[in-house]
């Protein structure tokens, strides 16, 4: 069964405190892995697309990598205006849809 | 700047009483997809159109109905709603399948009294 898992559900850091994000992710034919930020009460605002093991994306502090089983977003010396939920979805070539982890909610105190 | 537009916003109706969510888009992208998201939970989609084709989801409850007139405009009727069925509606696009990446509107907060 195709599924997507996030973690961890919530993380704090401390301003400049860089970290990642986990997503891992068992599905039949991967056709494109893709990381979106959302803020409360907003719709998901699209971050990147991987499709291949080995790829990776930046933008600003934010860079995503890809390997067979799972992807991590890296966030660089983030600062509180990156607080937000993070979530990840994979395209399923089985189902032809795309599958969304429950998401990583981060907060960045200054 | 091309965009997907909902409206409206909030939407407060009452239990059982009809309701239609609407979602525009300036990208002219083939697919438009209706998703419904409750509070920290996971996007779920309802359904989606290719074009003029319509892709109901299995388990989306009958209550739940879409139109699409054209190309830029998508709407989603809830017949009868229900208290559960208060949740963020999400409209999206893409230019062609789900192995392309989605573009999400801003959302309906749907509240059910």
């Amino acid at each position: 069964e195709d599924q997507v898992t996030q973690s961890p559900e919530a993380l704090r850091l401390q301003e400049g405190e860089s970290s990642s994000l986990n997503c891992s992710y068992t599905v039949s034919g991967l056709r494109g892995l893709f990381w979106y930020r959302q803020d409360p009460g907003k719709g998901p605002e699209f971050l990147f697309t991987l499709y291949s093991a080995g790829e990776e994306k930046e933008k600003e502090r934010l860079k995503a990598t890809l390997t067979k089983k799972e992807s991590f977003l890296h966030i660089t010396a983030p600062k509180p205006e990156d607080s937000a939920t993070y979530l990840c979805a994979v395209h399923s070539s089985n189902t032809g849809k795309l599958i969304f982890g429950q998401g990583t909610t981060l907060q960045v105190k200054p | 700047d091309a965009m997907v537009i909902q409206n409206p916003r909030y939407q407060v109706t009452q239990f059982g009483k009809p309701v239609t969510l609407s979602c525009s888009q300036t990208l002219n992208h083939n697919v438009m997809y209706w998703y419904q998201q409750k509070s920290s939970q996971a996007p779920k989609l309802l359904f989606h159109y290719y074009d003029k084709d319509f892709n109901n989801e299995a388990d989306t409850p009958d209550n739940f109905q879409s139109r699409r007139p054209n190309t830029s405009f998508c709407f989603l009727d809830i017949r009868s709603p229900g208290l559960g069925d208060a949740a963020m509606y999400l409209c999206a696009t893409s230019r062609a399948g789900a192995q392309e990446t989605q573009y999400f509107g801003p959302g309906t907060r749907l509240l059910v009294l």
